[in-house]
């Protein structure tokens, strides 16, 4: 059974730095074919692409936010962590993790994570 | 702004066909796959068309999905009241190197 586990704080305040943990089970961070991206959504808008990463530690990232974020993995922990930093009101989102299962000529998210509601405020 | 563009919102009443829009460009419809997804209020997104047209297992076969060009198109028939929930295209786009979603629409049956 696959399942993704969003962790982090809940409340952050401008300019602090924001950490999440995804913990992932029911598959291997080593396994090749797949994958985990962050996605974030504001409250009441669209989903948001941010940065993925692959077992061989391929990384891509959101154009807009790159400068603010960092992915990484530790496949002993099956844990994804992403890193935004210089925090403000408009990063208030749920922020989801996804696996990625990559065939062929494309690739989906097939599970996700039940995300977690971050606030930043002072 | 959204790079695929999405209607913000269709309805339909029970028993009817819908259809719901994505346009893009050539970086990232024209060139890569097409996926859908189903968001029910207050929950995680859910797959429901990948690769353009397939359906996961479990999805209704009243979900298709169809891609032309730089624009794609989910068709949801038999409407039902429990396929009111937002649907979200999604693509890589080669000119940014990322993925990217489009805006949501948000059926009311």
């Amino acid at each position: 059974q696959v399942t993704l586990k969003e962790s982090g704080p809940v409340l952050v305040k401008p300019t602090e730095t924001l950490t999440l943990t995804c913990t992932v089970s029911g598959f291997s961070l080593s396994n090749a074919r797949m994958g985990v991206s962050w996605i974030r959504q504001p409250p009441g808008k669209a989903l948001e692409w941010l940065a993925h990463i692959f077992p061989n530690d391929e990384k891509s990232y959101s154009t807009s936010l790159k400068s603010r974020l960092t992915i990484s993995k530790d496949t002993s922990k099956s844990q994804v962590v992403l890193t935004m930093t210089n925090m403000d009101p408009v990063d208030t989102a749920t922020y989801y993790c996804a696996r990625i299962q990559v065939s062929g000529d494309y690739d989906i998210h097939d599970y996700w994570g039940q995300g977690t509601l971050v606030t930043v405020s002072s | 702004q959204s790079v695929l563009t999405q209607p913000p919102s269709a309805s339909g009443t029970p028993g009817q066909r819908v259809t719901i829009s994505c346009s893009g460009s050539s970086s990232n419809i024209g060139s890569n796959t097409v996926n859908w997804y189903q968001q029910l209020p207050g929950t995680a997104p859910k797959l429901l068309i990948y690769r353009n047209n397939q359906r996961p297992s479990g999805v209704p076969d009243r979900f298709s999905g169809s891609k032309s060009g730089t624009s794609a198109s989910l068709a949801i028939s038999g409407l039902q009241s429990e396929d009111e929930a937002d649907y979200y295209c999604a693509a890589w786009d080669d000119s940014l190197s990322g993925r990217v979603f489009g805006g949501g629409t948000k059926l009311t049956v």
